[in-house]
């Protein structure tokens, strides 16, 4: 596609309940990024993909947190078990190889926790 | 320190200059971002330098890299209503072959009349 994109844009979930947030990356990108990002703060790194695989999962703040990319293309993130500190911005990002010259953002996915 | 570091607030008046700071962290970055963030939107790039140059220009935008103080800074010429938004510096750190960039909490500009 033209943009990353990101479903659902907003979501709001009871607490306990499991979430899974997608990514479309742009069409080519080998490497994608999720990253979260809560209220007046900056962004937390989650995982990164280089393909399909997850070189660096050392973001991920619980066990509670997984994420998956197949086809080199969309990518899942699931929260199991939500709480309300996850309540937050989760954005992805997705970029060509080493991304010498940037990366490309989604709009993010607002998941709300109550 | 182990962050990259903005002033988190920054009111200028529309017409002036912005000048918006960061310093970052690893000496072995080699590369060094600027995006915008408008609310509800996620980030735009909008430039970039290598950290084997000390300044690049882009139309409004002029970006200063002081190596050895690893001080990155971002102006904005002629600041406008529109450029009102929140601006994040970020590196991309060399470690084991992964480029992860790394953000600063983001510096929020106002621009008032």
């Amino acid at each position: 596609g033209a943009g990353v994109s990101q479903s659902p844009s907003n979501k709001v979930t009871e607490k306990g309940k499991d979430v899974e947030l997608r990514c479309d990356p742009i069409s080519g990108h080998t490497a994608l990024y999720w990253y979260r990002q809560r209220l007046g703060q900056g962004l937390e790194f989650l995982i990164y993909f280089q393909g399909n695989s997850a070189p660096d999962k050392s973001g991920l703040p619980s066990d509670r947190f997984s994420a998956e990319r197949t086809g080199e293309s969309v990518s899942t993130l699931t929260i199991q078990r939500t709480q309300q500190e996850d309540s937050a911005v989760y954005l992805c990002a997705s970029s060509f190889g080493r991304a010498n010259y940037g990366y490309t953002f989604g709009s993010g996915t607002r998941l709300t926790v109550v | 320190g182990e962050d990259v570091e903005q002033s988190l607030f920054l009111s200028v008046r529309e017409g002036d200059s912005s000048v918006i700071n960061c310093t970052y962290t690893d000496s072995s970055s080699t590369y060094l971002y600027w995006y915008k963030q408008e609310p509800g939107a996620g980030l735009q790039l909008l430039t970039y330098i290598f950290s084997n140059m000390d300044m690049k220009q882009d139309q409004r935008l002029t970006v200063l890299l002081n190596k050895k103080d690893k001080h990155l800074s971002l102006r904005i010429a002629d600041t406008q209503t529109g450029d009102s938004a929140i601006y994040f510096c970020a590196e991309t750190i060399i470690s084991g072959g992964s480029y992860i960039p790394t953000f600063g909490r983001g510096t929020s500009l106002i621009v008032h009349p």
